[in-house]
């Protein structure tokens, strides 16, 4: 299985409060994605890394940040959590180049109240 | 923009039985093309990646094909069990290197 952590695995948290999702990875890939999965919706991209400090946004990127500071770690911030962020979220990675498989890893399940 | 379409999306059968999942996109201009399985509360294991000069890839009782002219992708699992029960996504990586997914297939395999 390829390397990678999510942190936290579980979250509860308040409507308006910040909040920053974790993951790390072992495998040394260029490409780190952050995806949210809903019922009705499926797979939705956030934002995505091609490289260190080099990001882009996906087609639910408003009311999410992200940062890429080391290879290893890309991370997801929720600035000011609303109810409708509540979601199963997914980091995937991939080593780079067209013909690579992407990676998941276990998910975050973030519940707003 | 590449659309992804998983057919049908759910399926029920008994154990034993032949099946085939069927992805179908817009854009053939693809790199590849993976199937992923996602059991419940868990996150996604790639099962197949066929590139997008290859036709089939197998591996143990799956086999999955590709015909980029006609947009298509079919994952066949032969002799289904009720482990193989679980949800079955299709993604599709263009030249944005980003992929696009299907919906994904409900599979349930009964005793």
């Amino acid at each position: 299985d390829a390397g990678i952590t999510q942190s936290p695995r579980h979250k509860v948290t308040e409507t308006g409060t910040p909040v920053t999702l974790r993951c790390h990875q072992t495998e040394n890939h260029r490409y780190m994605y952050w995806y949210r999965q809903d019922p009705g919706h499926g797979l939705r991209l956030i934002h995505y890394s091609y490289g260190v400090k080099d990001t882009d946004k996906g087609e639910v990127s408003d009311g999410y940040s992200v940062s890429r500071s080391k290879t290893e770690d890309f991370l997801l911030t929720l600035e000011s959590a609303t109810s409708s962020q509540t979601s199963v979220y997914f980091c995937a990675i991939s080593e780079g180049g067209g013909d690579q498989p992407q990676h998941f890893g276990d998910g975050t399940r973030l519940s707003i109240l | 923009k590449q659309e992804v379409t998983q057919i049908p999306a759910a399926l029920s059968v008994p154990e034993g039985e032949n099946l085939v999942l069927n992805c179908s996109f817009t854009d053939s201009a693809i790199y590849n093309l993976q199937w992923f399985r996602q059991d419940p509360g868990k996150g996604l294991t790639s099962l197949l990646l066929i590139q997008s000069s290859q036709r089939e890839q197998t591996s143990g009782r799956l086999n999955a094909s590709l015909d980029k002219s006609s947009g298509r992708s079919t994952l066949y699992i032969a002799a289904s069990q009720p482990g193989d029960s679980a949800t079955y996504l299709c993604a599709v990586k263009g030249g944005s290197y980003i992929p696009t997914f299907g919906r994904g297939t409900s599979l349930i395999v009964h005793p």
